[in-house]
């Protein structure tokens, strides 16, 4: 079993649409990450929350810590919005004698926002 | 833009070669983290280095190596490349090395022939 499970894995949609992606994780965790992905490669960060909620834009990211899960919203849906979207974890690790952050990455939700 | 700079872009070698990825970080962050995107296994951390020392490794494997320069930048070396080496291979740069937002370079996307 994975330590960091997303759903859906492919999610498309209709322009307009409210779209939800969930990410739930196994470990014990100092923070959550939400990372965009585009066609072209490139790694975007969207959010970082270890509690509670965080909004930008039409962006939304939740996460219950007890539960072991978080959400991602977009509302209003764009076809700007098509991308991949990963879900990280990550924990301090002390055993170096100074904090590091190591992530362990979901496989991604890839969304098609269709016009 | 991140801030956090990678090249090459693209990198095509053959079965045995070794190559050199260099990661140049934000101004002023003092962690380099380094990761490899491949079809099969997705993202994985491979290593951190925090102001010149190694912080953490993860699945790297030993045939791979890396340093971060007194300027603070990286290079990730890759030796007896193998096909299922190929990947793209990203660094993200923050400011410590504890839990705190990553900015991500654009990626090297190496291909082993």
């Amino acid at each position: 079993k994975n330590e960091v499970e997303q759903s859906p894995q492919n999610l498309t949609a209709q322009e307009g649409e409210f779209i939800t992606i969930n990410c739930s994780y196994s470990v014990g965790i100092s923070a959550l990450h939400w990372l965009q992905q585009h066609p072209g490669g490139g790694i975007v960060s969207l959010f970082m929350l270890s509690s509670g909620k965080k909004k930008h834009g039409r962006l939304i990211a939740t996460i219950n810590i007890q539960e072991k899960h978080s959400s991602l919203h977009i509302t209003a849906s764009h076809p700007r919005d098509s991308a991949v979207y990963i879900c990280a974890v990550g924990w301090d690790d002390m055993n170096y004698g100074g904090a590091t952050n190591k992530l362990i990455f979901g496989t991604g939700t890839l969304l098609a926002v269709q016009p | 833009d991140s801030g956090v700079t990678q090249t090459p872009k693209h990198l095509i070698t053959a079965t045995g070669q070794r190559v050199t990825l260099r990661c140049s970080p934000r101004s002023g962050d003092l962690s380099v983290y380094w990761y490899q995107q491949s079809l099969d296994q997705g993202l994985q951390f491979l290593i951190q280095y925090y102001n010149g020392e190694e912080r953490a490794k993860g699945n790297i494997l030993e045939r791979f190596s890396a340093q971060q320069f007194p300027d603070l930048h990286s290079e990730l070396n890759l030796s007896s490349l193998e096909l299922g080496d190929s990947a793209l291979y990203f660094c993200a740069s923050s400011p410590r090395g504890s839990t705190i937002e990553q900015f991500f370079g654009p990626g090297t996307r190496l291909t082993v022939l």
